[in-house]
């Protein structure tokens, strides 16, 4: 198992709710990832970041904010959650190697009420 | 531009037999070809990638793929199913020649191994 952490593994809020998911690696890795999934089905980039203070939109249009201060951190932010937002969320994180393969954090299942 | 594709959502094989899940792929320059595997409830965990040199790419628990080149194709392949092989499979492509790090991921195969 890659060394990268996500919490809360499951939360069930309210609508209209500020929540902010959580991402840490301890592999030093400059690129960070986040993508939505909904259960079964395919991957939705949202956000990356090539490295610290680096941040970029994905390919699917988000209400969503990433933040990168630190290396090892990189966390996603909803200002009002909705409905539409349950999902589950996948941070990733690859390295140096040219190839660049990701390595997955374990989710975290999002269901707003 | 990169693309890859899953032809299937689903593929069933009986514990003890061989099985392939396919993908092909469509990128401007050489690809860089991943595999990874999703259980319930968890991320995707890396099985195996394509850089260079050797068709045959072997990987994690008993999985290889095959490059082919002229068929743009990088089926993911095992001698003998375990059920506990029983999850999603994504084929993942990224074109060396561009400077974005970020791959194209296919839909996705579900994979049912039964006993």
């Amino acid at each position: 198992e890659a060394d990268i952490y996500q919490t809360p593994r499951y939360l069930v809020i309210g609508t209209g709710k500020k929540i902010t998911l959580e991402c840490s690696q301890t592999m030093g890795h400059d690129k960070m990832y986040w993508y939505q999934q909904d259960p079964g089905m395919e991957l939705h980039l949202i956000h990356y970041s090539y490295g610290v203070n680096s941040t970029e939109k994905g390919d699917l249009s988000s209400e969503s904010t990433v933040s990168r201060i630190r290396t090892e951190h990189f966390p996603l932010t909803l200002e009002s959650a909705r409905p539409s937002h349950t999902s589950q969320y996948l941070c990733a994180s690859s390295g140096p190697s040219g190839s660049g393969e990701q390595f997955f954090g374990p989710g975290t299942r999002l269901t707003v009420l | 531009a990169q693309s890859v594709a899953q032809p299937e959502d689903q593929v069933n094989v009986a514990e003890g037999n061989p099985l392939t899940v396919k993908c092909t792929y469509s990128v401007s320059g050489n690809p860089y070809l991943f595999w990874y595997v999703q259980y319930p409830n968890r991320g995707l965990q890396f099985l195996l990638k394509y850089i260079t040199g050797d068709n045959l790419v072997k990987g994690s628990y008993g999985f290889e793929a095959e490059f082919n080149k002229s068929q743009t194709s990088f089926h993911l392949k095992k001698p003998s199913a375990l059920v506990s092989d029983s999850a999603l499979y994504f084929c993942a492509v990224r074109d060396r020649s561009g400077g974005s790090y970020i791959p194209t991921f296919g839909r996705g195969t579900s994979l049912i191994v039964h006993p």
